[in-house]
């Protein structure tokens, strides 16, 4: 079965600073992989994703992710977090013979002004 | 335009109890899927509909939860004789389905404490 892994539980970083959040997935079939991010007191919404094609994709408010096949990595990037960044961050994937989503376990990110 | 609404937002209710929580999807999604997000075990995939087939069911936890789709829209998910381990946050999504490209939008939730 597919799982995927977010290996930092509690990041915290200064206005700013760079991010990078790790995200590895078990599966060696064909993939698609989201990042969702959860706002304090929000629901989920998509931040990007990955379906095919170019591996480094960009979405809302300056986030990217690299997809690294060889690595079964999708890693979150952002060169400068803001304190309304704040939130829990939640990556995801999707085998292309089930519909449903296996998501990490989610990092909470923190933004100190 | 309106996103996925979920009612009640929130549900306290007592061991042993029924309780039914509703998912408004998003109009013209056709395809609907419950998710259970909990401490110490993260998001979880519970059900999905797709139009008029038959449901993927493989994520519902025990016999006590169903759920059903009524003409294609709104979903009722129903625990019944309510556990407190059943305490989570249970969120709904739709999609257009579009293959491949299908991305999933999520509704606020519904909290359900049980006592």
């Amino acid at each position: 079965a597919q799982s995927v892994s977010q290996h930092n539980h509690h990041v915290i970083l200064s206005e700013a600073a760079s991010l990078e959040l790790g995200c590895n997935y078990s599966y060696g079939g064909t993939v698609n992989l989201f990042w969702y991010v959860q706002y304090p007191g929000q629901h989920l919404q998509l931040l990007l994703k990955y379906f095919s094609g170019d591996p480094l994709v960009k979405g809302i408010k300056g986030f990217e992710a690299e997809f690294i096949k060889s690595k079964f990595s999708f890693n979150l990037r952002k060169p400068s977090v803001q304190w309304s960044d704040t939130a829990e961050y939640f990556c995801a994937l999707r085998d292309t013979g089930r519909r449903a989503l296996t998501f990490g376990s989610g990092t909470r990110l923190q933004v100190q002004p | 335009g309106a996103g996925v609404s979920q009612s009640p937002s929130n549900k306290v209710t007592e061991k042993g109890k029924d309780v039914e929580l509703r998912c408004d999807p998003i109009s013209g999604h056709t395809a609907l899927y419950w998710y259970r997000q909990s401490l110490g075990q993260g998001l979880e995939f519970l059900i999905y509909f797709q139009g008029n087939s038959a449901p993927d069911k493989s994520g519902l936890p025990s016999d006590r939860f169903s759920a059903e789709r009524t003409g294609g829209s709104v979903s009722t998910l129903t625990i019944q004789r309510t556990q407190q381990e059943d305490s989570a946050v249970y969120l709904c999504a739709s999609s257009q389905n579009r293959g491949v490209v299908e991305t999933q939008y999520f509704g606020p939730g519904t909290r359900l404490l049980v006592l």
